[in-house]
């Protein structure tokens, strides 16, 4: 059972470029979820799609794309890469419902340079 | 709007010590309640969790009881193991719409032998 799977677990960008985070889940859920997590400040929503073909702001969208390409893959990118940026990225399908139950990756830790 | 707020940390126990993580919450509405568990270089884990007021959450040895007069859902555990090690997030979700996981800071565990 794999989950959700989350690609690179690591990566180095210099400032000014460019990449996608990819998460994947085999779970069959509706919602997935971007969450940033800095020394702190817990897990912060970037965005999320409640299903397939739509997308919302969370709490930190500024300077990232998603893309819901399906109904199992839910991409994120950044344009163009910022120091700010350097953190840990955490991707989430989630159950919606009275039995709400998040589903993590592993982690993508980002370093901007 | 919605938060969460939890004990900071690090909290340093000795083997067979009690733990409490405090946390306390502000929802409108009706949140469920979670507990998750981030081992070192993993995601996080669902831990228990509660989904309406005077449920208990538990699992592991963990426990945490929903308290709507206090507004509060503190994880505790009788005795704590090494393997215990882990930060821990407490979380809301409310229902409606579609639910967003919201979490806390998280709180760092560290026990010693």
């Amino acid at each position: 059972n794999a989950g959700v799977t989350q690609t690179p677990k690591f990566q180095v960008l210099k400032t000014g470029q460019s990449m996608t985070l990819q998460c994947a889940q085999d779970m069959n859920h509706n919602s997935m979820y971007w969450y940033r997590q800095d020394p702190g400040m817990g897990l912060r929503l970037i965005y999320y799609s409640a299903s397939e073909g739509t997308t919302d702001k969370g709490e930190v969208p500024n300077g990232y794309n998603v893309s819901r390409l399906n109904k199992r893959e839910f991409s994120l990118r950044l344009e163009s890469a910022a120091p700010s940026q350097t953190s840990v990225y955490f991707c989430a399908s989630i159950v919606q419902g009275k039995n709400t139950e998040a589903f993590f990756g592993q982690g993508t830790r980002l370093t901007v340079v | 709007g919605d938060s969460v707020t939890q004990m900071e940390g690090p909290v340093t126990l000795s083997e067979e010590a009690f733990l409490t993580i405090n946390c306390t919450y502000t929802a409108t509405g009706y949140p469920s309640l979670f507990w998750y568990v981030q081992y070192p270089g993993e995601g996080l884990q669902l831990l228990l969790k509660a989904t309406k007021a005077d449920d208990k959450g538990s699992n592991k040895g963990f426990e945490a009881t929903y308290r709507k007069e206090t507004t509060s859902f503190h994880l505790e555990k009788g005795s704590v193991q090494v393997s215990d090690s882990a930060v821990y997030f407490c979380a809301l979700s409310v229902a409606g719409g579609y639910n967003k996981l919201i979490f806390g800071a998280g709180t760092r565990l560290a026990v010693h032998p």
